[in-house]
């Protein structure tokens, strides 16, 4: 059981180029998100999804594009990269019982573009 | 929507000195409360929970206690330890879905 992983650890894009950060849970969970963390910021919610097949917005989702077509994996695109987007990404998954959820985490992303 | 407010770090200890960290919440009924640690250059990981008012959560030697009357969700530790370092995140559903809104964090430097 390898809970939530991503790769990579690590990257440095130039400005305009694109990528795909990608994630994966084996816990068959239902529920999927992804964050960006950056410096007094805390963490902000970019794209969430409640199932294969759904996803939706969070609160900052303006330059990435994700789906789900799969119940362990979550990818995340980033269409053309910009300064803005440097960061680090992580990606969390949650199963609902009763309406509690708890998040697990995978380990991140550190994105630099130049 | 639901939102937390943290105050904010860092806080910087002593070792066993007592830690409090303040949380507290708006949010449309009572819904579950999370505090989430993360350690220097990991994930975020889940520390306690508290799934209705006046219920305690308690893991490692952190509580934190669920106050609807004062809408807050208090952490703290009676002897924290250099191994206490990291930053805490105060959580709860966002309201319209189960996905989490998380605070700023804070961050707790422990000196020996």
């Amino acid at each position: 059981n390898a809970g939530v992983t991503q790769t990579p650890k690590f990257q440095v894009l130039k400005t305009g180029q694109s990528m795909t950060l990608q994630c994966a849970q084996d816990m068959n969970h239902e529920y999927m998100s992804w964050y960006r963390q950056d410096p007094g910021m805390g963490l902000r919610l970019i794209h969430y999804s409640v199932g294969a097949g759904i996803t939706d917005q969070g609160e900052v989702p303006n330059g990435y594009n994700v789906s789900r077509s799969t119940t362990e994996d979550f990818p995340l695109r980033l269409l053309s990269a910009a300064p803005s987007q440097t960061s680090v990404y992580f990606c969390a998954s949650s199963y609902s019982e009763t309406g509690v959820t708890e998040q697990y985490f995978g380990p991140g992303t550190r994105l630099t573009v130049t | 929507g639901n939102s937390v407010t943290q105050m904010e770090g860092p806080v910087t200890l002593s070792e066993e000195a007592f830690l409090t960290i303040n949380c507290t919440y708006t949010a449309t009924g009572y819904p579950s409360l999370f505090w989430y640690v993360q350690y220097p250059g990991e994930g975020l990981q889940l520390l306690l929970k508290a799934t209705k008012a006046d219920d305690k959560g308690s893991n490692k030697g952190f509580e934190a206690t669920y106050r609807k009357e004062t809408t807050s969700f208090h952490l703290e530790k009676g002897s924290v330890q250099v191994s206490d370092s990291a930053v805490y995140f105060c959580a709860l559903p966002s309201g319209g879905s189960y996905i989490p809104t998380f605070g700023r964090g804070t961050s707790l430097i422990v000196h020996p």
